[in-house]
């Protein structure tokens, strides 16, 4: 059981924007860097976001990531039918002291 | 290239032991913390084990005890002793290195080896 929580689901058209939340808490990530991965069933997650905001090379701008407070927040805007997969965010939990990952949502393009 | 490859993955009895290995190339080893995570059968991604690169490791609750993460820097080896397995631990497991300034799975990710606990 996850304690990053984020919405199962989100679906919107082709060329839309959409966002996905990620609720935590003061122990991971108020108080450590948030990174989201991008998962298509039967291959390797894809790093899309690091250090809140940070985009390895080779990811587009069209990904974006924010965070504040206890939350976090990822952005795609221009989605493609290509963009159609699951969505993580992560963390360090100092509580735990184990890395989190939250519960995940698929994106869905109409 | 940066390449991660596992293996060992396979089925094994409940009370079984299997040990993972993860071959890194195309990168400096040594310096990078590296971590295990898994994913079971229509489940979210689990974080599973990280050692940083002095060795120092950190493990979730259920696998305490149970299994080891190593590392073979002269080698560029990484590992994941697995003993006393149990049914819940079926999944694909991906080996990948650290990634940005905090403790975070990263930017390279192995293609998954499958263990299967009946």
């Amino acid at each position: 059981q996850s304690v990053l929580t984020q919405p199962p689901s989100v679906s919107t058209a082709p060329g839309q924007k959409v966002t996905i939340s990620c609720s935590g808490s003061s122990s991971n990530i108020e108080n450590n860097y948030v990174s989201w991965y991008q998962h298509l069933p039967g291959t390797a997650p894809k790093l899309l976001i690091y250090d809140n905001n940070m985009r390895p090379s080779g990811i587009p701008d069209r990904f974006s990531g924010s965070k504040s407070g206890t939350s976090a927040t990822l952005g795609i805007t221009g989605l493609q039918t290509g963009d159609e997969a699951d969505y993580y965010c992560g963390a360090w939990d100092i509580s735990l002291n184990v890395y989190v990952f939250g519960t995940g949502t698929r994106v869905t393009v109409l | 290239q940066v390449q991660l490859v596992e293996s060992g993955g396979g089925v094994v009895q409940p009370g079984g032991s299997l040990r993972l290995s993860c071959a890194a190339s195309g990168f400096t080893f040594s310096p990078y913390g590296m971590h295990w995570v898994r994913q079971a059968p229509d489940k979210g991604l689990e974080w599973v084990t990280f050692i940083r690169s002095n060795g120092t490791q950190y493990y979730i609750d259920s696998v305490k005890g149970r299994f080891t993460i190593s590392r073979d820097n002269s080698m560029n080896m990484l590992y994941l002793q697995m003993n006393s397995l149990r049914v819940e631990d079926t999944a694909v497991y991906y080996c990948t290195r650290n990634t940005g300034s905090g403790l975070a799975p990263g930017d390279r990710w192995g293609q998954g080896t499958p263990v299967t606990v009946p």
